[in-house]
Parts: structure tokens; sequence; C-alpha cells
């Protein structure tokens, strides 16, 4: 069975700063997908990147990008130029490609962006 | 990405009784997942929606305590019954996009006093 460890329960960051979110997984299968999901006080889990095991390039969008290290099934989050309302929990997933779309969460990191 | 609505947004539940959440998606998706979100937890599959078809459960979920319904394409409900203070969490729905990911619906917060 697969599983996702967010080794980091809480964080804390000044607005413009950058930071990282560490995101390791265990599993067998060599081709997968993994996300990062965003769940601010409002509850509505947001996307905010997605990576498939197969690509080398680590994903990016905008202030966000994935430093993604399969050997060491590591999936960091960094977002660049933090804003207030990045404020929310985080939450590595992981779904296997093959069989059920069966997402397996992490156990969130709760990131604050302070003024 | 698709445009999911639920309802219940919100309810406060009595101990003993049963609550239907609803689950709208705005175009036809082939699967429906509910997931289960209890206070300062992760997010955990209840069970896969088809329509057409019984839905199929995760281990630690049963049909009677969690019954399902998928008439058509864009709809779903999830049932919570004979609800206990442990039932008390987030529910959500959320569907495949093409790409491989899930988009969730805002979630129902359900507390059971």
């Amino acid at each position: 069975a697969q599983t996702v460890t967010q080794s980091q329960p809480e964080m804390s960051v000044q607005e413009a700063e950058t930071v990282t979110l560490s995101c390791t997984y265990d599993t067998s299968e060599n081709n997968y997908y993994l996300f990062w999901y965003k769940q601010p006080p409002s509850r509505q889990m947001i996307l905010v990147i997605r990576q498939e095991a197969y690509k080398q390039q680590n994903a990016t969008e905008n202030r966000f990008s994935v430093n993604f290290q399969k050997a060491a099934k590591s999936f960091s989050l960094k977002i660049s130029d933090s804003q207030l309302g990045d404020t929310a929990m985080y939450f590595c997933a992981f779904m296997t490609i093959q069989g059920a779309q069966k997402l397996v969460f992490g156990q969130g990191t709760r990131l604050t962006i302070n003024p | 990405s698709a445009v999911i609505s639920q309802k219940p947004s919100r309810d406060i539940c009595q101990r003993g009784t049963s609550l239907t959440i609803q689950c709208q998606v705005d175009s036809q998706v082939t699967m429906m997942f509910w997931y289960r979100q209890q206070p300062g937890q992760s997010l955990t599959l209840i069970a896969t929606a088809n329509q057409g078809s019984e839905a199929t459960y995760e281990s630690g979920f049963v049909i009677d305590k969690f019954p399902i319904s998928r008439p058509n394409l864009t709809f779903s409900t999830l049932t919570v019954s004979n609800m206990s203070p442990e039932d008390s969490s987030i529910y959500l729905c959320s569907v495949e996009g093409r790409a491989g990911e899930l988009f969730f619906g805002e979630g129902s917060r359900l507390t059971v006093l």
C-alpha cells in the first residue's frame, strides 16, 4: 500500500519569503501522479500543482514549484514570494496511474504567512 | 476544471438521525468519489461511485452506514446513517479531471451532537 508522509505539521514564514514544504512517499509503482493541494479556511481543496512520475522535469505553476526526486521518493513544494493568501493547510497526495483513481493524502502541513 | 456543488454546506444533527449530502457536477463524469476529513485530520476515501452500479467502498466503510446513490453522470448523494458524534467531519465530493487530478467540492461540514 502507498503511504504519504509530511513531517512538518506546522510552518510559519514572513510575507515575501520563500518556504519549502516536505513530502515523502512509499510505493512499489513506477508510474504515478503526485499532487499538492491547498485547503484554506474555507475548506475547499484546491489543486496547486501536479507531477507525473515519468517526467524528469520538475513542475512549475507561477510561484509554486516542486523538487521531485523519484529515487528518494521525495516531492517537496516551494512557494516563492509568499503571500498572505497562501495561508492554508497543504496536503501532498499520491495517485497510482493504473487501477482506481484513489488519492492517498499525507497528514498535511499548516502554513501561516505572517505580514 | 469541473465545478462541483455540495449541499448542505454545513449542518448540525442529532445523534441517531441520518443526513443526505448532495453533489452536483457541471459536466458528465464517469466516477465520483466521496472523502471524509475528520477534525484536524487528512482526507480518507470513503467510496467510489459509478453510474449504474453499486459504489465501491474502502476498508472500514460499509454501505449500511454510508449508502451512496449515483442516478446519473452529474449527480451523487452520500447518506450518513444513524449518526454519532464520531461522524462529525467534513465530507467532500470529488471528480477526476482530464490529467488524472481530482477536483473537489467545497465540502459539507457535519456536526453531530
